[in-house]
């Protein structure tokens, strides 16, 4: 069974740019979380995606947004990057809510803004 | 909002001492806890979880423990070898109210190292 799935890997992006970054839940999952990993600040919750509706937010700007498709898979979009949003975006899934649901981590994509 | 704060921030055990990791959560309506391994450059995987009806789980080497009361929660490796060495988060979540177990509340990280 394939993973959860994230594209690209890597990218270097300059100030003021925007970005899209990609993900493919496992096969059956509905839900899709991103978290983003910034040196020295460990693993921050951004956006959590259900059924195709936006579901909870963290502590982020607007500029953090993102969608989710009818297969499931989704796409986190950055606007106007700056510097300090440098880090790794993770991208996790989950069967959904209710008891006893795990979620399961992409390899991420890591972001330099330069 | 829930805070959960994870001690040691580094640990240094010999090969085949246990090591052990303390989190405290702030939210007393969180019920998952889960933890994760990060080796460098990988992405967190998830080796053990609890849920607020249990005080104990254990996996081979691996243990946790929760204190509802206390809100605190620990990670216990016993006979580490040098393939633990790794970042560990403890995190946090609760599954009522429109919320999900995904959305987790991470600790700061503990960096293992287990030398030979």
């Amino acid at each position: 069974e394939a993973g959860v799935t994230q594209s690209p890997t890597h990218l270097i992006k300059t100030r003021g740019q925007q970005v899209t970054l990609r993900c493919s839940p496992i096969s059956g999952h509905t839900s899709v979380y991103w978290y983003q990993q910034a040196l020295g600040l460990g693993l921050q919750f951004l956006l959590w995606y259900d059924e195709g509706e936006e579901r909870n937010r963290g502590n982020f700007p607007p500029r953090f947004s993102g969608r989710q498709f009818p297969n499931y898979s989704s796409e986190l979009n950055v606007n106007a990057l700056e510097l300090e949003d440098s880090a790794l975006y993770l991208c996790a899934s989950s069967t959904g809510q209710g008891y006893g649901n795990t979620i399961y981590f992409g390899e991420g994509s890591w972001l330099t803004v330069v | 909002g829930e805070n959960v704060e994870q001690h040691p921030s580094t640990l240094s055990v010999q090969e085949g001492d246990s090591a052990v990791i303390k989190c405290t959560y702030s939210d007393s309506a969180s019920n998952y806890f889960p933890w994760y391994k990060q080796e460098l450059g990988k992405r967190p995987q998830l080796i053990i979880d609890i849920r607020s009806n249990v005080g104990e789980k254990k996996d081979q080497r691996i243990a946790v423990t929760l204190n509802k009361t206390a809100k605190h929660f620990s990670l216990h490796i016993t006979e580490t070898q040098p393939e633990d060495s790794a970042v560990y988060f403890c995190a946090a979540s609760q599954n009522a109210g429109g919320t999900s177990y995904g959305k987790l509340t991470f600790g700061q990280g503990t960096i293992l190292t287990v030398h030979p």
